[in-house]
Order: structure tokens, then sequence, then C-alpha cells
């Protein structure tokens, strides 16, 4: 079935230093893709998505690429701040009969230090 | 409300007790969906409800495990006489349509069974 796979956590990374975190997809078709970020205390929140193949998402200064070749869809931003520090899912959709149903990665936590 | 609101935040009981944990969605959200998130693992989908019905109850992991919803408002997941395995943090999301695919999540309870 549909998956998706994170690379493992944690991340943990200095103010303005360069971040990627890796996620590869598994499905038939070209799914739209999603990152969720959840802050501490918080519930699970869009960051940003791709609905077709080679678009780029981004929000708050990341981005990611849907990337058909590599089945990948990787998180970047080019300078992390203490206030990304979170935990980062990335997503995608069910495409059986039930529509918003979503499947998840474990999901990767980032701490940024001042 | 203004957001997805779930109750309680954090929940310490017995092997064998029964617990319930409650979901408040965005007002006006039509789909609302059960989640369970256990450490270090990624999110696990337990139900899904359109208005009133749940015609996804796949994920629940067994017959211990129930949900309702009604007047498409708040849902209360159940689970009877709890496991230890059952320890994990119960995550709710709601969204306007069954296929937005963009889901606001509450913060999550907690669950520790002892």
């Amino acid at each position: 079935g549909d998956s998706v796979t994170q690379m493992e956590g944690p991340v943990t990374l200095s103010e303005e230093a360069f971040l990627t975190i890796n996620c590869t997809y598994t499905a038939t078709g070209y799914p739209s893709l999603f990152w969720y970020v959840q802050y501490p205390g918080e519930g699970l929140q869009l960051l940003l998505k791709a609905t077709k193949a080679d678009d780029k998402g981004s929000n708050k200064g990341f981005e990611a690429t849907y990337r058909k070749e590599t089945t990948s869809f990787h998180l970047e931003k080019g300078s992390v701040q203490v206030s990304d520090s979170a935990v980062y899912f990335c997503a995608l959709p069910d495409r059986g009969s039930t529509l918003g149903r979503l499947y998840f990665g474990r999901g990767t936590q980032l701490t940024v230090w001042p | 409300g203004a957001g997805v609101s779930q109750s309680p935040s954090n929940k310490v009981t017995e092997k064998g007790k029964d617990v319930e944990l409650r979901c408040d969605p965005i007002s006006g959200h039509t789909a609302l969906y059960w989640y369970r998130q256990r450490l270090g693992q990624g999110l696990e989908f337990l139900i899904y409800f359109q208005g009133n019905s749940a015609p996804d109850k796949s994920g629940l992991p067994s017959d211990r495990f129930s949900a309702e919803r009604t007047g498409e408002s708040v849902s209360t997941l159940t689970i009877q006489r709890t496991q230890q395995e059952d320890s994990a943090v119960y995550l709710c999301a709601s969204s306007y349509t069954s296929g937005a695919n963009v889901l606001t999540f509450g913060a999550g309870s907690r669950l520790t069974v002892l």
C-alpha cells in the first residue's frame, strides 16, 4: 500500500544552519504530498503541500519539491531559527474510500540551538 | 471554536479501567478523524466520521475501542478494559470536507496505562 518513509531523528542544529529532512514515498500514480509540523504543546498543522509532480511547496522559509524520479519530497530550509524546533511529519493521502485520511511518517524531531 | 479542542490533555489510568477521550472539532467541520501516536512511531489512523456516521472504522485496533459522534460536533473515543499497549497520544483532527486533505489537529490526549 501507499506509505511514506522519513529520516530518523532527532536532528540538532545551530541557528542559521541549513536543514534537510528526507522523505520518500511509495504510491501508485502521483498523490499529493504534505509536510505537517507539531510545535511543543500544540496540534499538528499543515506546513506546506504539493499536489503534482515537480511542484514546489513553500511556507515560512521551508520548501519541498515533489520529485517523481526519486519519489521524494525532502523538506529544506536555508537558515533555521530556534522557533523552528518542532516535530515534522511527511504525509500522503489515502486514495481509497476514506477521503481525507492521511498516511504519516514517524516524524522527525528538530531542535535548534541559539 | 477557534481550534480543535481535546480533553483530557493527560490521563493516567490503571490497567483494566475504561477511559473516555473527547474531541471538540472546529465548528462547521463535517469530517473528523482519530489517530493514535505511540512512542517512537508514526500516526496510526483509527476512525473517520463524516457527519455523525463512521464510514471507516478500519483502524480501530480491537473491539475494546469504540467512538461516537453526536450532532456533527463532539466525538468521544472510548477504550474499555485498558491495556498497557494502549498508552499513546490520541489525536483528533477535523476538516471542512472529507476530501480536503488539510486537517486541523488538536493538541492530543496523552494516555498512560499503568
